[in-house]
């Protein structure tokens, strides 16, 4: 068990270029979230997996978000036309349906310049 | 008004003294409680949850829930400088269910 992986660690993009981020969950956990966190406030909710399928997202997520999991696996986390306001925190975290509270990844550190 | 709000910070306590971070909570439906801790710069990582009202005990940490008044706190025992750190308090409907977090309570430890 080798945790939640998330990567990259870092990523600094140009305003309007896509980005995609990677999640790699504990092996036997069957629910996959993504959140989001900026300086000084808690993570914000965006949207959530069991197995393949995707079962909530938050409606301040706008169409220019789109996450998959296509097998059941690790999860993508694709953001278009990147905005200065989408610079934060992107954190993956990880649990059995079953259990309570989540293991967070290390996060990726998203910048828009 | 916010679904999770946390006693306004930074908490600041001398090393040995208890530490009490608050929390409450509009959503009545929300059946699960949780406290993450968060070191500078880190993921967060989780301490206790609670789902029962009363309290539980882990160690140095106790997390209480009154449901009746939709508040949930955390009390450190003897702190200590390596418990500094954002706390944050998220609560959810169900086991594997979305948490919804609160801002956070920046505490610091003096030695």
């Amino acid at each position: 068990d080798t945790g939640v992986s998330q990567d990259p660690r870092h990523k600094i993009t140009k305003r309007g270029q896509n980005v995609t981020f990677r999640c790699d969950p504990i092996s036997e956990h069957n629910r996959l979230y993504w959140y989001r966190q900026t300086l000084g406030q808690g993570p914000e909710f965006l949207t959530y997996f069991q197995n393949e399928a995707q079962l909530e997202k938050s409606r301040l997520l706008s169409d220019r978000f789109s996450a998959e999991r296509p097998k059941g696996s690790f999860s993508t986390l694709e953001i278009q036309r990147t905005e200065q306001g989408d610079s934060a925190m992107y954190l993956c975290a990880s649990s059995l349906a079953s259990s309570y509270g989540y293991t967070f990844g290390s996060g990726t550190r998203l910048t828009v310049v | 008004q916010k679904e999770v709000e946390q006693n306004s910070g930074p908490l600041s306590v001398p090393e040995g003294a208890i530490a009490s971070l608050n929390c409450t909570y509009s959503d009545r439906g929300s059946q699960s409680f949780f406290w993450y801790r968060q070191y500078s710069g880190k993921s967060p990582e989780l301490i206790m949850f609670i789902y029962s009202n009363g309290d539980k005990e882990d160690g140095r940490f106790t997390a209480q829930l009154n449901k009746a008044s939709q508040y949930v706190s955390l009390l450190i025992r003897d702190s200590q400088p390596s418990d500094s750190a954002t706390y944050l308090c998220g609560m959810g409907e169900t086991s594997g269910s979305r948490l919804t977090f609160g801002e956070g309570t920046q505490l610091t430890v003096n030695p």
